[in-house]
């Protein structure tokens, strides 16, 4: 069975920062990791995934295969930033389905 | 390509009556996926297909539910009879099939049963 946990549903901080989104995953296999971010009233959008390693808006996430963890950093937060936050993971048994995690509410204040 | 369209984007009505929710996906996407969000609940996954075919249904609450994609560019969910507990925003996405290939989500639709 694949599970995605996110221990903090609301995460506040202030703007300039720093911000860390954790994620824990459960998957006997070799997983693929995504963020998902999700601003007011919008779609969710795709914001990184750990085979692509990229930073995107200031984000980065690593695989920590030891943990089991795929926790989302950025150094300096921005109001922007303020939404709600998805892991997922896919696993090769599962074919393109993603679990998803509970989310993460993040709030910047200024 | 204009992504995942939704219709309604917005549905209110009494319970009892039939909804049904409407999804275009991305051409060339053969999966296709309809989630529920609700503040209690988070995101929920209720049922996905590849290549038009059903392949999970696990998520779906109950018999009330039901889901159908008769061709690659269309896919409904329809609640028949509707209860206040079904309001939640359903988004529905698509992705080409394949692990690492990402989700797209449509714009979602905000359903309020009174």
């Amino acid at each position: 069975a694949q599970r995605v946990t996110q221990p903090e549903k609301l995460l506040s901080v202030f703007k300039g920062a720093p911000v860390e989104l954790k994620c824990n995953y459960s998957y006997s296999g070799s997983p693929e990791l995504f963020w998902y971010v999700q601003y007011s009233r919008q779609r969710l959008q795709l914001l990184l995934r750990h085979i692509s390693r990229e930073s995107i808006k200031g984000f980065t996430a690593d695989l920590n295969k030891g943990e089991t963890s795929f926790h989302l950093k950025k150094p300096f937060a921005q109001e922007e930033d303020s939404a709600m936050y998805y892991c997922a993971l896919s696993g090769h048994a599962s074919g393109s389905r993603l679990t998803f995690g509970e989310g993460t509410q993040l709030t910047v204040n200024p | 390509d204009a992504g995942v369209i939704q219709s309604p984007r917005h549905e209110v009505t009494e319970m009892g009556q039939e909804v049904t929710l409407r999804c275009k996906p991305i051409s060339g996407h053969n999966s296709l996926f309809w989630y529920r969000q609700t503040m209690m609940r988070g995101l929920e996954l209720l049922i996905y297909f590849n290549n038009n075919v059903p392949i999970d249904d696990s998520g779906m609450p109950e018999d009330r539910f039901s889901a159908k994609m008769p061709n690659a560019s269309f896919s409904t969910l329809k609640i028949q009879p509707s209860e206040p507990r079904d309001s939640a925003v359903y988004f529905c996405a698509s992705s080409s099939q394949g692990t690492s290939q990402p989700q797209h989500f449509g714009d979602g639709t905000r359903l309020s049963i009174l």
